[in-house]
């Protein structure tokens, strides 16, 4: 079946700094993939979609500044989350969509900045 | 835009019972739904995928059915096991673009051995 390989899947970082989070799917190519956010007790809400050799297309209300996404290859995208505060502190999701399988989400990244 | 609701927010159930879990969208121009089980800090597991010209899907003691038109879907688990304590999903991707997914607040299912 469709993998994704999500990494780190925790991370914790002083105020400031930036995390880089990774998606790779294994054994598939993903033009496309997606990033989450979940916050608590609410549903996943997507961020962005990753375009393979373009430009991210954000949502409504995420800054783009703030996260960064690079699609280099079709295999990895990266989440940059850049001069990190507390408020950035959440639950970080990646997906891409593969044919037979739907969408295959990561294994997530937990985020704490303290 | 699309809506996805579930219902129960969560439940409780004795062991070995079967249980129906119940997700509504309000867009039936959708590509596909897909039920995920997530685990406690834990990323998603895809369950069952179905496609917008199906009816329903089975694996094991899972069932999944889809009603389009009335913008509904169940999940059905068969004879309940500890093990499936956990959110269950509903993710409904729409027909156009990217098929943008929209997921549900999810249903936190226990069950008690």
């Amino acid at each position: 079946g469709a993998v994704v390989s999500q990494h780190p899947s925790r991370v914790i970082c002083k105020s400031g700094t930036s995390v880089k989070i990774e998606c790779r799917s294994l054994d598939f190519q993903a033009t496309t993939m997606f990033w989450y956010r979940q916050f608590p007790k609410k549903s996943l809400m997507l961020m962005a979609t990753s375009n393979e050799g373009s430009k991210a297309t954000y949502e409504q209300g995420v800054e783009k500044d703030k996260f960064l996404i690079n699609h280099a290859s079709l295999t990895l995208s990266t989440l940059t989350v850049t001069s990190a505060h507390p408020e950035d502190s959440s639950f970080y999701i990646c997906s891409a969509r593969e044919w037979n399988y739907g969408y295959t989400f990561g294994s997530g990244t937990r985020l704490t900045v303290v | 835009k699309q809506e996805v609701t579930q219902i129960p927010a969560a439940l409780s159930v004795p062991e070995g019972e079967n249980l129906v879990l119940n997700c509504s969208f309000t867009d039936s121009a959708i590509y596909n739904l897909q039920w995920f089980r997530q685990d406690p800090g834990k990323g998603l597991t895809s369950l069952l995928l179905i496609q917008s010209s199906q009816r329903e899907q089975t694996s094991g003691r899972l069932n999944a059915s889809l009603d389009k038109s009335s913008g509904r879907s169940t999940l059905y688990i068969a004879a309940s096991q500890p093990g499936d304590s956990a959110t269950y999903l509903c993710a409904v991707a729409g027909s156009g673009g990217y098929q943008k997914v929209t997921f549900g607040i999810g249903t936190k299912l226990q069950v008690i051995p």
